[in-house]
């Protein structure tokens, strides 16, 4: 299964636009790159998916750069609750599919 | 989306007993993951439990201590054996559905609320 790696912690303000970057370097052809969000006491919530060039939700934005070796997700105009850890997670997404948890960004948002 | 409860919620149990975890969910699904998340780390994936076969666990993890159960399409257990307070961690349920519409359909996975196990 393809590593990822991501920086341990990030710190943004109210408004901000935060921009976090994963690299896999072993992604397989196969492979989807998807994030997912935990906030304390809960468990991880799913943010976006997405193979190849940009993919758009309510919540954020994935971009995927052509050799898909790294991704970013983008979160518009942060709060204060979006404070929580982001995972980087890339496998098959075919059923069947296992997560396998980096160490994830503990994203602070601060007032 | 799947809603997943867990029983119980928290317990702090001695060493050298069992504790067994409950997972329900309100539909029914065919994958059903169980993970450990020690206190300020991240995840990690102990076992893929289909309904009707044995659970496949992940290398780390083995079903003398970890046994689990998936009698149905809603519902599985997760056995944490002769704890010690190394198992002291959050255990997490999750189940596979398939969200999007159209052409844009992802496989995404829903967690249950945790069980945080202490043990003394």
């Amino acid at each position: 299964l393809a590593k990822t790696t991501q920086p341990i912690s990030m710190d943004s303000y109210e408004g901000q636009e935060v921009n976090i970057t994963c690299s896999h370097n072993n992604i397989a052809t196969n492979d989807y790159i998807t994030w997912y969000q935990q906030f304390p006491s809960q468990g991880p919530r799913f943010i976006i998916q997405g193979y190849k060039t940009k993919v758009t939700n309510e919540v954020a934005s994935l971009f995927i750069p052509a050799d898909r070796k790294s991704s970013t997700l983008s979160l518009p105009r942060v709060s204060l609750s979006d404070t929580a850890v982001y995972y980087c997670l890339v496998g098959d997404s075919r059923a069947g599919y296992k997560l396998i948890f980096g160490s994830g960004t503990r994203l602070l948002v601060r007032p | 989306s799947a809603v997943i409860s867990q029983k119980p919620s928290r317990d702090i149990c001695q060493r050298g007993t069992s504790l067994t975890i409950q997972c329900q969910v309100d539909s029914q699904v065919t994958m059903m993951f169980w993970y450990r998340q020690q206190p300020g780390q991240s995840l990690t994936l102990i076992a893929t439990a289909n309904q009707g076969s044995e659970a496949t666990y992940e290398s780390g993890f083995v079903i003398d201590k970890f046994p689990i159960s998936r009698p149905n399409l809603t519902f599985s257990t997760l056995t944490v054996s002769n704890m010690s307070p190394e198992d002291s961690s959050i255990y997490l349920c999750s189940v596979e559905e398939m969200g999007g519409t159209g052409t844009s359909l992802y496989n995404e996975q829903f967690f249950g609320p945790g069980t945080r196990l202490t043990v003394l």
